[in-house]
């Protein structure tokens, strides 16, 4: 299954509300998770089945969709946010991911 | 408290085997559901999966990297390993191994860095 993210690169400024895609390249039903990659630290589990929100992922991310498009929303933007994110689909083997969106500070 | 670690040999040759241990804590791949797999990232790019291995001992390669790979797991010692044959250039990257339940990966090791280069 081929997952296609986007957009690969994102600047936005705290306070902001950002939406990341993923589009797989047939129905995975709601087996898609979102991860969180930042420099120095272990890549972090966020979001499962589409939309339910790992243990301690903070409030303000969401994720939602099904089938074949899926959509990561971040609102109020901390500083903390700005890292890469990738998604993954995990409905049938291979297990494969997004290319990734690097969110920046605009 | 859930803890992953991986272990390497830095660089190889052309054409060697790659071995690749994964030591961890905090959960035990006997445990039913329970699963390690492993995940590559070449510098700037994305992620790749390659293989998982279960608590039944189930395995599971990407064929992408046909029959290179071998996955296996020392569950007394809580390790998990993965051997690469006949490795190129292609392979460098930074190799990662995480627990997996349900196919997602909820905890990750820091990686290490494999370079092949002559």
């Amino acid at each position: 299954v081929q997952m296609t993210q986007s957009p690969s690169y994102l600047a936005a400024s705290p306070g902001e509300s950002v939406s990341i895609s993923c589009k797989a390249s047939k129905s995975i039903s709601n087996n898609l998770a979102w991860y969180q990659e930042k420099p120095g630290k272990a890549n972090k589990l966020l979001i499962h089945s589409g939309s339910t929100l790992q243990s301690g992922t903070p409030s303000r991310f969401s994720g939602s969709g099904s089938g074949t498009d899926f959509t990561l929303t971040i609102r109020s933007l901390e500083s903390e946010d700005f890292a890469v994110y990738y998604c993954q689909q995990y409905n049938e083997y291979p297990f494969t991911f997004g290319s990734g969106t690097k969110l920046e500070i605009k | 408290q859930v803890t992953l670690k991986e272990s390497g040999p830095g660089i190889l040759q052309p054409s060697q085997t790659l071995s690749l241990t994964c030591t961890f804590s905090g959960f035990s791949l006997s445990t039913y559901g329970m699963g390690v797999g492993w995940i590559r990232q070449p510098s700037g790019k994305g992620l790749e999966w390659l293989a998982n291995i279960w608590w039944d001992d189930d395995k599971y390669y990407n064929p992408s990297l046909k029959n290179r790979l071998t996955i296996s797991k020392d569950t007394s010692n809580n390790q998990a390993f993965l051997k690469i044959t006949n490795v190129d250039t292609a392979d460098t990257a930074t190799y990662y191994c995480a627990r997996t339940y349900g196919g997602l990966f909820a905890y990750w090791g820091q990686g290490t860095l494999v370079t092949v280069s002559s």
